[in-house]
């Protein structure tokens, strides 16, 4: 089945440390995005890429890094500059642009800082 | 800069009910409109997408409007059930591919 996959769903993260997430799509979308997501709110944007080997930084890029070296991954690092990282992240990827562009998601990650 | 804003931010109504929930946008130069369904700790699930030409769309109880000049959706959901328990979100897409999320409305259905 064609769809996003994020992993692990639950990190536990403890002071000073980088940790890596997971997502990989197999639906051949150009766009990928990483968004975060704190109980009872809505949806942040922190980093988005149109194209391989090309990204730019969302609302709240401070903190964290991606790369895009393969259409079908777009990892995400939660660095130790990220001062308060506990929360949902969520992956995504978009059909295209214009007015048929969907968006679509994976099941999100937890990372708690221990 | 676009903000949405979805109101009641929390919903409780009792089987059997109709409901409306409110989704609002600043800028209206938008693409489309998105409205998600999101379970505790899940992912978000695609619901209804309306074309920026479009004015509704349906799917099944589900029904969306939109009104673009007064930067407006609604999600209409007809006869609800439990079932129908979870957060909807709505998002404004642009034609940069890019997405502004509301905070979503919690909805409780009652047995």
């Amino acid at each position: 089945d064609g769809g996003i996959t994020q992993s692990p769903k639950y990190l536990f993260r403890k002071e000073g440390q980088n940790v890596t997430l997971s997502c990989e799509q197999n639906l051949n979308h150009d766009a990928m995005y990483w968004y975060r997501q704190d109980p009872g709110q809505g949806l942040r944007l922190i980093y988005y890429s149109q194209i391989v080997n090309d990204f730019q930084k969302g609302d709240i890029a401070e903190g964290y890094s991606v790369s895009r070296e393969k259409k079908e991954s777009f990892p995400l690092t939660v660095t130790s500059a990220q001062k308060n990282p506990t929360a949902f992240y969520l992956c995504a990827s978009r059909t295209g642009q214009g007015i048929f562009n969907t968006i679509y998601f994976g099941e999100g990650s937890w990372l708690t800082v221990v | 800069k676009q903000e949405v804003t979805q109101i009641p931010a929390a919903l409780s109504v009792p089987e059997g009910e109709n409901l409306v929930l409110n989704c609002s946008f600043t800028d209206s130069a938008i693409y489309n409109l998105q409205w998600f369904r999101q379970d505790p700790g899940k992912g978000l699930t695609s619901l209804l997408l309306i074309q920026s030409s479009q004015r509704e769309q349906t799917s099944g109880r589900l029904n969306a409007s939109l009104d673009k000049s007064s930067g407006r959706s609604t999600l209409y959901i007809a006869a609800s059930q439990p079932g129908d328990s979870a957060t909807y979100l709505c998002a404004a897409n642009t034609n940069a591919g890019k997405s502004t999320f509301g905070d979503g409305t919690t909805l409780t259905v009652k047995p």
